[in-house]
């Protein structure tokens, strides 16, 4: 079966720091992996994605992530973070196939500070 | 162009009442998800569509149905409210092949 591990549920970082999240997965094929963001009172928006080639991806808003096979991680970076990034990011990992369906991790809450 | 549109936006139940919450895309994607997400927690896949009149369970079915006669909406139907279905619910399309879901703004849902 597969799974997602966000290890940290909060982090806070001031404004024009740099941001990583982590993220682990497991499962048993080419996984497609996905980091979707979610702000207050909102559904969620799809920031990238990756399912094949180029391991550094590249997304909306200033944010990239890498995959990292042999670590099993798609962790997502922002080299300078904004106020309006304070919000809560998931990452997903699905088959690919017919019906996507995605198996989310439990998120982690960005705070950022002044 | 709405997008992926829910409602209602708020709901209370009562234990053991009945309600449907609804969702309509306008994108004519083939694909349609409902998700739950409870307080502080990654969500979770309850049904899914590949299409009208294809529908199939998630990881979280019981205590759920649904049905998909028309590619633009896809109804979930709670029949015996319990508190164990307090959750956020989401409603998510995704054209076939493109792998990117897009998601409605939700529905809370309170049963007590």
């Amino acid at each position: 079966a597969q799974s997602v591990t966000q290890p940290d549920i909060h982090i806070t970082v001031s404004e024009g720091a740099s941001l990583e999240l982590r993220c682990n997965y497991s499962y048993g094929a080419t996984p497609y992996l996905f980091w979707y963001v979610q702000s207050p009172g909102q559904g969620l928006q799809l920031l990238l994605k990756y399912f094949s080639g180029d391991t550094l991806v590249q997304g909306i808003k200033g944010f990239e992530a890498e995959f990292k096979r042999s670590q099993s991680s798609f962790n997502l970076r922002k080299p300078s973070v904004h106020w309006s990034d304070a919000a809560e990011y998931f990452c997903a990992v699905g088959a690919g196939a017919a019906g996507n369906k995605l198996t989310f991790g439990g998120g982690t809450r960005v705070l950022v500070k002044p | 162009n709405a997008g992926v549109t829910q409602t209602p936006k708020f709901r209370i139940l009562k234990i053991g009442q009945s309600m449907t919450l609804q969702c309509t895309q306008d994108m004519n994607h083939n694909y349609m998800y409902w998700y739950r997400q409870d307080p502080g927690m990654g969500l979770k896949l309850i049904y899914y569509s590949v299409g009208a009149g294809i529908t199939d369970k998630g990881e979280v079915p019981n205590g759920y149905n649904v049905s998909r006669s028309t590619t633009e909406d896809f109804p979930l139907r709670l029949e015996l409210a319990a508190p164990s279905q307090t959750s956020v619910y989401f409603c998510a399309t995704e054209a076939s092949g493109n792998y990117e879901q897009y998601f409605g703004p939700g529905t809370r849902l309170t049963v007590t």
